[in-house]
């Protein structure tokens, strides 16, 4: 029972430009969403997150936004550098701790 | 601080074997989980434990797999007798609270023959 979505395994993109990941979930309990990335031979890091009760949260090039009625997630990396480069999870958290998927690989071709 | 500290960082063992993965949290912290990462099936929650008390172990794929939190500073992952089918990567991470940021350690790479 997947309850995270990222329907796109793999993204490229040209440096520059922008990269837009997405993510749906299907648990109506959740309601604190993360983003992490994951570089080879790395444990995932923390990048952005966002609270139920707001619809878009912004740091730098990175904006996270969130459509609660379509229980749809995606992140926004504006512009794109190589180092964007890595595999994005999308954890939600609810009623328990993170549920983390396959996550999606963007790739940012110079 | 270190971060959460995993060893070793690569395992290579034969079938039958008993495997222990060992982290160390970062200190402060009073959750911690272990998670194992498959092609196929991504990032999956094995366990987690909250001040050194498992809280929800349904994620453990089967009675080989075992794990202990003796202390705040100290937890293992332990599989009796390994399988080729546990080939993958292990990471330890560990939190603030149950439901916020979690920090990863670089995982353990296990590849059982």
């Amino acid at each position: 029972d997947q309850q995270v979505k990222q329907n796109s395994p793999s993204l490229s993109v040209q440096e520059g430009r922008i990269s837009i990941l997405n993510c749906d979930y299907t648990n109506s309990m959740f309601d604190y969403f993360l983003w992490y990335k994951k570089y080879p031979a790395e444990g995932p890091t923390f990048l952005i997150s966002i609270s139920s009760i707001k619809d878009k949260n912004e740091d730098g090039r990175f904006t996270v936004f969130l459509n609660k009625s379509a229980k749809h997630l995606s992140l926004h990396i504006v512009p794109s550098q190589p180092g964007d480069s890595a595999v994005y999870f999308c954890p939600p958290s609810g009623n328990t701790p993170l549920v983390f998927g396959k996550g999606t690989r963007l790739s940012v071709i110079a | 601080d270190a971060g959460v500290i995993q060893s070793p960082r690569h395992e290579v063992t034969e079938m039958g074997q008993e495997v222990t993965l060992r982290c160390k949290p970062i200190s402060g912290h009073d959750y911690l989980f272990w998670y194992r990462q498959t092609m196929m099936r991504g990032l999956e929650l094995l366990i987690y434990f909250n001040n050194n008390v498992p809280i929800d172990d349904s994620g453990m794929p089967e009675d080989r797999f075992s794990a202990k939190m003796p202390n705040a500073s100290f937890s293992t992952l332990k599989i009796q007798p390994s399988e080729p089918r546990d080939s993958a990567v292990y990471f330890c991470a560990s939190s603030l609270w149950e439901r916020g940021e979690q920090y990863f350690g670089p995982g353990t790479r296990l590849t059982v023959t």
